[in-house]
This record gives structure tokens, C-alpha cells and sequence, in this order.
């Protein structure tokens, strides 16, 4: 079975501070993909990134940074100096399987308040 | 582009009451998606349409019904409403299996939501 865990139900941050949110996974799957939403106080939902199961090359979008570790089933999700608009909730997200019909399974979301 | 359109954007139901959720979308993607998003609880797949006239249930399907009668269109319906299904749904669509070795692999672009309480 697959699963999405947001240990972290909600994070409070000031102004300029860096923070992480975290994303442990399982799956039985060795082609699997991974994905951030963003979903502001406006209530869409926001793509961030998808990363390949096969490339666990970290990225870095502007302030945003993705680690993604297979040995630990992870994909944290890092803003530097974070700013008031960050604050939404973010779900972590996986889709897999051999039959690819992008199903997702989300995690139970992390909100994220920042603070001026 | 309008992306991903769901109709109505809010709804108030009587327990009981039925109803049909409209998602269109215009990037003429294979697979369509609904899920509804309670708190705590992240979001969750209803069901879901890898191509036109084909349906699938996901992991919360009873009370739902859906179809998939063109490329571009994918219904909720809710024959007898219930409190239990006051959620906000969203809708989302992706490439299919042969662009996932493409950029836009599985990213789903989702709708704006639909929030529905039943009273």
C-alpha cells in the first residue's frame, strides 16, 4: 500500500526564517513520482515540483529547495528566508504503480504561518 | 486557456438531495480526477477516468457516481446526498501514460474547488 506521512500538522515562523517541512512516503513501487502542492488561503492548489523516482538530484527554485532521499523515503521541502505570502498549506504527494494513471495519494497537509 | 473549470463553486444541499458537479478542461488531457479534501485528512481520490467513456473508483467512492461521456468533461453526481459528504471537491486532469516520459508527466492541474455542505 502507499502512503504519504506530514508528521508536522502545523509550523509557526517568523519572518526571514528558514524552514523545513517534512514528507516520509512508502511505497512498493520502484517507478514512483513525488509532488509538492501549495494551497494558499485562496484554496487552489499550487504545483511546486515533481521529482522522478530514478533522479535524486536535489532542486533549487529561487527559495524553495527539494531533498529528496530514497534511503529514507523522504522529500523535504525547505523555504530560506521565508516571507508572510509562503503561509498555506502544503501537501506532499505520491503517484506510482505499473499501470501510471496518476492517481495521487496526498499526505495530511502541513500549514505553514509565517509571521512579520 | 482556462485550465481547469469546476461548476458551482459553492452548493447547499438538503440531506437527500441530488446533485452533479461539472469539471471541464481544455488542455485536452486523457486522465481526470475527483477528490474531496476534508481537514486533517489531505485530499482523497473519488474516483477517476483514464480516457473518454472509461470510469474507476478510488480509494472513497460510495455515494458517488461519475462520467466521462467526452474527452473534455467529468461529472460528479450525488444521487442522495448526506452530512457526511460536506467537503470541498476538486477536480484535476494530466497527460496519460504515453507523455510520462515528457516534462508533464503526472502533474496534475486541479480546479478551483467546489464547496458543498449538506445540512
Amino acid at each position: 500500500a502507499q502512503k504519504v506521512t506530514q508528521a508536522q500538522t502545523e509550523i509557526s515562523v517568523v519572518e526571514k526564517e528558514d524552514v523545513t517541512l517534512d514528507c516520509v512516503y512508502e511505497t512498493r513501487d520502484t517507478t514512483y513520482y513525488l509532488f509538492w502542492y501549495k494551497q494558499p488561503p485562496s484554496g487552489e492548489l499550487v504545483f511546486l515540483i515533481r521529482r522522478n523516482s530514478f533522479d535524486e538530484q536535489n532542486e533549487i527554485s529561487g527559495r524553495y529547495s527539494w531533498n529528496f532521499q530514497k534511503s529514507t523515503s523522504s522529500f523535504n521541502f525547505t523555504i530560506t528566508a521565508s516571507q508572510v505570502v509562503d503561509s498555506a498549506v502544503y501537501f506532499c504527494a505520491l503517484s506510482g504503480g505499473s499501470s501510471n494513471t496518476g492517481k495521487l495519494i496526498f499526505g495530511q497537509g502541513t500549514t505553514l504561518q509565517v509571521k512579520p | 486557456n482556462a485550465g481547469v473549470t469546476q461548476t458551482p463553486k459553492f452548493r447547499v444541499l438538503k440531506t437527500g438531495q441530488s446533485m452533479t458537479l461539472l469539471c471541464a478542461q481544455d488542455m485536452n488531457h486523457e486522465y481526470m480526477y475527483w477528490y474531496r479534501q476534508d481537514p486533517g485528512m489531505g485530499l482523497r481520490l473519488i474516483h477517476y477516468s483514464v480516457g473518454e467513456g472509461t470510469t474507476a473508483k478510488g480509494e472513497v467512492p460510495d455515494g458517488y457516481n461519475v462520467s466521462r461521456l467526452k474527452k473534455q468533461n467529468f461529472l460528479l453526481g450525488l444521487e442522495s446526498a448526506a452530512p457526511s459528504q460536506t467537503s470541498v471537491y476538486f477536480c484535476a486532469s494530466s497527460y496519460g501514460f504515453r507523455a510520462f516520459l515528457g516534462k508533464g508527466a503526472h502533474e496534475a492541474f486541479f480546479g478551483q474547488g467546489t464547496r458543498l455542505t449538506v445540512v
